[in-house]
């Protein structure tokens, strides 16, 4: 199983410009999160979705949108990139149905708005 | 609300001997605590969980935390550490989002000297 995947691994964007961050997970799970790391903060929640077509926000959700279209996939937009969204992008998968309730966590995006 | 407080940025200690990195939260209802693991440039790990039952968790690479419910404490903890055991640890309590999704620490740093 390959679990969380992410692409790009790396991104520059200058600001005002749009991008999607891929996240797929070949777990079947349910449960699918978007964070961004930010040095001295942890990690925040943007965006979450427990099940295809039904999404939400987290605690920092303004400037990127989410879908979620299909079990394995849920990518992140970024509509209009600025400065403060440079951070580094986690997504996570979990399952609804079985213990105990970790999240597993891709390998990261870091990204760059010049 | 829920708020996990790591407060120490930085630990370090030599090798051998035991290490502690702390951690306290703040939430209503029981809590679900975990212990994630950031190696540099890598996602995170996951190495333990409380959900209920013995307040002492056994996790991953020799690493356990106990779960003190009147200090709200849940510190991490191995008897002999080791240089490969360098790298930034977060505490994290789920929150009710109903997606098994996280509020982190703000990570401790562990170094541990040779």
């Amino acid at each position: 199983n390959a679990g969380v995947t992410q692409t790009p691994k790396f991104q520059v964007l200058k600001t005002g410009q749009s991008m999607t961050l891929q996240c797929a997970q070949d777990m079947n799970h349910e449960y699918m999160s978007w964070y961004r790391q930010d040095p001295g903060m942890g990690l925040r929640l943007i965006h979450y979705s427990v099940g295809a077509g039904i999404t939400d926000q987290g605690e920092v959700p303004n400037g990127y949108n989410v879908s979620r279209s299909t079990t394995e996939d849920f990518p992140l937009r970024l509509l209009s990139a600025a400065p403060s969204q440079t951070s580094v992008y986690f997504c996570a998968s979990s399952s609804r149905r079985d213990l105990p309730y970790e999240q597993y966590f891709g390998p990261g995006t870091r990204l760059t708005v010049t | 609300a829920q708020s996990v407080a790591q407060p120490e940025d930085q630990v370090n200690v030599a090798e051998g001997n035991p290490l502690t990195v702390k951690c306290t939260y703040s939430v209503s209802g029981n809590p679900y605590l975990f212990w994630y693991v950031q190696y540099p440039n890598r996602g995170l790990q996951f190495l333990l969980k409380y959900i209920t039952g013995d307040n002492l968790v056994k996790g991953s690479y020799g690493f356990e935390a106990e779960f003190n419910k009147s200090q709200t404490s849940f510190h991490l903890k191995k008897p002999s550490a080791l240089v490969s055991d360098s790298a930034l640890y977060f505490c994290a309590v789920r929150v009710k989002t109903g997606a098994n999704n996280l509020f982190f620490g703000t990570g401790t740093r562990l170094t541990v000297i040779p």
